[in-house]
């Protein structure tokens, strides 16, 4: 079956600089990316998602790119607030089966001002 | 338009009590997803329906779980017998359509003492 696997765990970062989260998935079927932004005590709040037929979406500072020859998907944020702090996970999922979201481990991002 | 609601938020069960948790998907919304996370891990799959039937329950322990979605109502995410090892956040998701994007509601945190 599908597996994803996020890099790093752990991101720090200053206020106002870019942050990169990477993510790779196994199954070539896939084709359904979303990005999920958690903060403490709350559910996954999607953020920004791409499909397999398109290789880079953006919305205000926050951007994502997929490599489907790589298997590997991006997620950028750019001028990094403190307020972007949270937990991030990235997903992947076959949509023409109405399958479930894989999951990553999640990428802690810390922002200091 | 109201999100995904979970209730209880907060359930606290004696070993070997029954669990039940509900949740009531975006208006409009017919497919619903039950997800687990661990204490810092990634959220698991467990079971994916549509009302009144389970489209895929292959993330679903084989004892113990249960899961519904009925024509009127709620979906419930029922646990029988709990265990400490079932101590976790369970969250549902729902989506408007097969393949659609899935939006989380803010989860149960099951304690089991």
């Amino acid at each position: 079956g599908e597996n994803v696997e996020q890099h790093p765990s752990t991101l720090s970062v200053q206020e106002g600089d870019s942050a990169v989260i990477k993510c790779t998935y196994s199954d070539s079927a896939s084709n359904y990316f979303p990005w999920y932004k958690q903060e403490l005590g709350k559910g996954p709040q999607l953020i920004i998602d791409i499909r397999s037929n398109v290789g880079e979406k953006k919305d205000q500072r926050i951007a994502v790119t997929l490599n489907k020859t790589a298997k590997h998907f991006s997620l950028h944020i750019t001028e990094t607030q403190p307020e972007d702090s949270a937990v991030y996970f990235c997903a992947a999922s076959k949509t023409q089966a109405g399958t479930a979201l894989i999951f990553g481990k999640g990428t802690t991002l810390s922002v200091s001002s | 338009n109201a999100g995904v609601m979970q209730n209880p938020r907060h359930l606290v069960r004696r070993r070997g009590q029954e669990a039940r948790l509900r949740c009531s998907p975006m208006k409009g919304h017919s497919h619903v997803y039950w997800y687990r996370q661990l204490p810092e891990e990634g959220l698991k799959f467990m079971v994916y329906l549509q009302k009144e039937n389970i489209i895929d329950e292959s993330g679903m322990p084989k004892e113990r779980f249960s899961a519904e979605f009925p024509k009127e109502g709620p979906s419930i995410l029922r646990i029988q017998q709990v265990v400490r090892g079932d101590s976790a956040a369970y969250f549902c998701a729902s989506s408007p359509f097969t393949g659609g994007e899935q939006y989380f509601g803010p989860g149960t945190r099951l304690t089991v003492t």
